[in-house]
C-alpha cells in the first residue's frame, strides 16, 4: 500500500499569514491526491482534488500543488475559520490518508 | 443539497456484530460509488472500502476484508456496513461518503461505534 507522510503534525500561525502543509507519498501517485479539512467535532470536507483543483464552494485562498511524490496545500491570508485539521489522501491506489496536520491560531 | 445520514452505531460487546446504515438524499444515489471511512478517537482517517453503482464491484482495505461487508439498496437510497468479530480496535467514528471523481466529495456526520464489555 502507498504510505502518505504529512508534515508538520501541528502548526501555529497568525491571522493573515500564509500556511503550507506538505504531503509525501511513498511512490509516484500521478496527481491522484486530495486535501480535506476537518473542523473539531465535524466530518471531513473536500478542499482540493487532482492535487490542484478546488472543490465547489471552497474559498480561493486554498490552493494545492505538487507532482510525483511531493504535494502541498497552501492557505493564503489565514482566517479564524481555517482552524482545523487537514488531511491529504491519495487515490492512485486504494485510498490511504496522511496522518493529519492540526492548525491552530497563534 | 447532498445529505448523508449514518445510523446504527452504539456500544457493542467484543466479538459481536453490528450493521450501520447511511441514508442518502439530494442526489441520484444509483449514479455514484459510495464508501466508508473510519476515525478512531483522536486519530487519523482510515478507508474501509467502497461499492460501485450496481454492487458488482466492492473493494476493501486488506486488513478489514474478512470482517466488514459493504452493501447498498438503490431502491432505498441506502448504504450499509456489516461489521463482525468486533474488537476494541474497531472503536471509531464511522463515516459514509460519496465517491466523486475518485475522491470523497461529500461526507455524512458520522456515527460512533464503541466496542467494550
Amino acid at each position: 500500500d502507498i504510505q502518505m507522510t504529512q508534515s508538520p503534525a501541528s502548526l501555529s500561525a497568525s491571522l493573515g499569514e500564509t500556511v503550507t502543509i506538505e504531503c509525501r507519498a511513498s511512490e509516484d501517485i500521478y496527481n491522484g491526491l486530495a486535501w480535506y479539512q476537518q473542523k473539531p467535532g465535524k466530518s471531513p470536507q473536500l478542499l482540493i482534488y487532482n492535487a490542484n483543483s478546488l472543490h465547489t464552494g471552497v474559498p480561493s485562498r486554498f490552493s494545492g500543488s505538487g507532482s510525483g511524490t511531493q504535494y502541498s496545500l497552501k492557505i493564503n491570508s489565514l482566517q479564524s475559520e481555517d482552524v482545523a485539521s487537514y488531511f491529504c489522501q491519495q487515490y492512485y491506489d486504494y485510498p490511504t490518508f496522511g496522518g493529519g496536520t492540526k492548525l491552530e491560531l497563534k | 443539497e447532498v445529505k448523508l445520514v449514518e445510523s446504527g452505531g452504539g456500544l457493542v460487546q467484543p466479538g459481536r456484530s453490528l450493521k450501520l446504515s447511511c441514508a442518502a438524499s439530494g442526489f441520484s444515489f444509483n449514479d455514484y460509488w459510495m464508501g466508508w471511512v473510519r476515525q478512531a478517537p483522536g486519530k487519523g482517517l482510515e478507508w474501509i472500502g467502497e461499492i460501485n453503482q450496481d454492487s458488482s464491484t466492492i473493494n476493501y482495505t486488506p486488513s478489514l476484508k474478512d470482517k466488514f461487508t459493504i452493501s447498498r439498496d438503490n431502491a432505498q437510497n441506502t448504504l450499509y456496513l456489516q461489521m463482525s468479530k468486533l474488537g476494541s480496535e474497531d472503536t471509531a467514528i464511522y463515516y459514509c461518503a460519496r465517491v466523486g471523481g475518485a475522491t470523497f466529495d461529500y461526507w455524512g456526520q458520522g456515527v460512533m461505534v464503541t466496542v467494550s464489555s
